[in-house]
């Protein structure tokens, strides 16, 4: 069975400095990774996803992911954040099973971006 | 249609009341979820179709939430007897794909429901 564990509820954070999203996952299979944000009473969105290949990925706004398959992270991180990158943000895996994918997501991490 | 819809975007409920929650996926889309997300926390799973085949319900919470995609594109999920405990966003993602890591979702914006 896989699960996610995001080890921060709240990260708030100064406009224009970095941020780092933390994300631990358990899966005795080899897994897809994803990174999804949510804004207020909107659905999910995809930021960036790990399938295979080079471990450092990059996504939708600038913010980028490090596959690290020895500690079973996959953390998500941006140089400089803008006020509209305010939101929740999932980490989620994903592994094959009865030739489908389902994803299961961590509790998220709420993103406070402060002028 | 250009994404995933869903239908009412909020309800309330009286206890014990039933409600039913639409989904209509982008077209053309073979898989289909859905999911709950309980005030605080992710998204979990409660169900999938293939087309119209549900391969899997292993999320379903109790024998009062069911799901039917009778026609392999809309989707609607049932909740009979609505508790307390149901209260939550109820969110729809649609899939080109049955390998759905390739491609990944699209969500949905969800229906709120509030039992009350």
């Amino acid at each position: 069975a896989q699960s996610v564990t995001q080890l921060d509820s709240q990260v708030p954070v100064f406009e224009e400095a970095p941020v780092e999203l933390r994300c631990n996952y358990s899966s005795s299979v080899s897994v897809y990774l994803f990174w999804y944000v949510q804004y207020p009473n909107q659905g999910l969105q995809l930021l960036l996803k790990y399938l295979s290949g080079s471990t450092l990925v990059k996504g939708i706004n600038g913010f980028e992911a490090e596959f690290n398959k020895s500690q079973t992270t996959f953390h998500l991180r941006k140089p400089s954040v803008h006020i509209s990158d305010t939101a929740e943000y999932f980490c989620a895996v994903s592994a094959p099973s009865g030739g489908y994918n389902k994803l299961i997501f961590g509790a998220g991490t709420r993103l406070a971006v402060h002028p | 249609g250009a994404g995933v819809s869903q239908s009412p975007r909020y309800k309330v409920a009286k206890r014990g009341q039933d409600v039913a929650l639409r989904c209509d996926p982008i077209s053309g889309h073979v898989s289909l979820f859905w999911y709950q997300q309980a005030l605080g926390q992710g998204p979990e799973f409660l169900t999938y179709f293939q087309n119209e085949a549900q391969l899997d319900k292993s999320g379903l919470p109790s024998d009062r939430f069911f799901a039917e995609r009778p026609e392999g594109s809309v989707s609607t999920l049932k909740i009979q007897r609505t508790q307390q405990e149901d209260s939550a966003v109820y969110l729809c993602a649609s899939s080109p794909q049955t390998r759905t890591g390739v491609v990944g979702y699209t969500f949905g914006s969800g229906t709120r429901l509030t039992v009350v």
